[in-house]
């Protein structure tokens, strides 16, 4: 069993829906990392939480501690969207333990 | 200066070169990795400097010798690699370790094939 699950494992929407992806741990953890992997590309922090929630520009990302829970939004999802997301905790400072990623498909 | 460069992009070699990765960052970051990413999994963590020491070794193969000559400047040998080494090898920085947890700047990767 996976330490970080992650819902769905593939995503297909049209541009403009409203994208949730979903992110379960089992552990007591330090933070929760999102991050986006663009086909070949290198990987982009999109947020760090600990607690509560976050927003930029069209993404939020929350957390609920004691649910061992955190969800990615999207509003207004656009096809430059389409990429694969990562969940990964940490547990002290230094190693992210991650998800095996969702893979979000953006059509116009 | 919010980047993390590595060179090559893409590299080629065979079973018995020898070659190396290249990692630099000048965001004044003191923790430093090396990650090995598969095809459609997520990166698997190899090394990570500290302070520009070794403090974690994920138990990688010797064909695989991190070094890390200054605080913003990470390498990653290679000699004597298998075909399944084929991979995308990323680095990433952060600003610290230590109780607190940091977020991570990865580079682009070097996408590595073994011949």
């Amino acid at each position: 069993k996976n330490e970080v699950e992650q819902s769905p494992q593939n995503l297909t929407a049209q541009e403009g829906e409203f994208i949730t992806i979903n992110c379960s741990y089992s552990v007591g953890i330090s933070a929760l990392h999102w991050l986006q992997q663009h086909p070949g590309g290198g990987i982009v922090s999109l947020f760090m939480l600990s607690s509560g929630k976050k927003k930029h520009g069209r993404l939020i990302a929350t957390i609920n501690i004691q649910e061992k829970h955190s969800s990615l939004h999207i509003t207004a999802s656009h096809p430059r969207d389409s990429a694969v997301y990562i969940c990964a905790y940490q547990r002290g400072a230094q190693k992210l333990v991650f998800g095996q990623g969702t893979r979000l498909t953006i059509n116009p | 200066d919010t980047e993390v460069t590595q060179t090559p992009k893409h590299l080629v070699m065979g079973m018995t070169n020898k070659k190396s990765l290249k990692c630099e960052q000048h965001m004044g970051h003191r923790a430093m990795y090396w990650y090995k990413q598969k095809a459609k999994k997520p990166p698997e963590l190899m090394f990570v400097y500290s302070y520009e020491k070794l403090s974690i070794n994920e138990s990688v193969p010797s064909r695989f010798s991190p070094e890390c000559p200054n605080s913003s400047l990470l390498n990653l040998h290679l000699h004597a690699l298998q075909p399944e080494d084929s991979a995308l090898y990323l680095c990433a920085s952060s600003p610290g370790t230590g109780a607190i947890p940091y977020e991570q700047y990865f580079g682009p990767g070097t996408r590595l094939t073994v011949t």
